[in-house]
């Protein structure tokens, strides 16, 4: 029963590629968020949706897409994969509750490599 | 600009003894506080928080302590088990977007038998 679940967990591709990942939660919770772990270890937050709303859209190239079908799911579609865009992609969820009250629960991360 | 720096890369500590871990913020707005702890292969797992009201919170056998004047909050394990050894993020954010949370590089505790 895996509170909020991504796919694939690894990934391997060439540069110029397109490729998406998905993630999906199961908490009932309303806000799903990407998160990148670069090189330097940083969770960088990407974007944020609440009920499908994009309410948080960080300084990302335009290469990366997200998409929320539904507020249990949060998709990231990537064009034209570049060598830096290698790193650990880790989707998380929240209820959003107001300040002093918001915990985000994390999937265990999608590992994108290219090469 | 990172506005959330751990800059202890990692830290061992004898089974028994208290690991105390460390972090610093520039962003005077931020006013929620947490610390996450990450085990390989696995997501962030939520540990403690707290707000800018508090100077500790305290929950088993994990303290967090925040000095709002020096920016600066630390988690303190007491007594650190084998099972503690992991890498620890803390995070912040501020009271007018309190959805974007930023977190440190994490330090890695390595807690030995």
């Amino acid at each position: 029963d895996t509170a909020v679940s991504q796919t694939p967990k690894y990934l391997v591709t060439q540069m110029g590629n397109d490729k998406s990942i998905k993630c999906e939660q199961n908490l009932g919770h309303d806000t799903m968020y990407w998160y990148k772990q670069d090189s330097k270890k940083f969770l960088k937050i990407m974007f944020s949706y609440n009920n499908k709303e994009l309410i948080i859209n960080e300084t990302v190239p335009n290469r990366f897409s997200p998409k929320s079908p539904d507020k249990a799911h949060l998709n990231l579609h990537i064009n034209s994969l570049e060598l830096g865009d290698s790193a650990v992609y880790f989707c998380a969820s929240s209820l959003m509750t107001g300040q002093g009250a918001n915990v985000l629960t994390f999937g265990a991360g999608s590992r994108l490599t290219v090469l | 600009d990172q506005q959330v720096k751990q800059n202890s890369p990692s830290l061992s500590v004898q089974e028994g003894r208290i690991s105390i871990l460390n972090c610093d913020y520039t962003n005077s707005m931020f006013d929620y506080f947490l610390w996450y702890k990450k085990y390989p292969a696995e997501g962030p797992t939520f540990l403690i928080s707290i707000s800018s009201i508090k100077d500790k919170n305290e929950d088993g056998r994990f303290t967090v302590f925040l000095n709002k004047s020096a920016k600066h909050l630390s988690l303190h394990i007491v007594p650190s088990q084998p099972g503690d050894s992991a890498v620890y993020f803390c995070a912040a954010s501020g009271l007018y977007n309190f959805n974007k949370f930023y977190f440190g590089s994490g330090t890695k505790l390595n807690v030995k038998p």
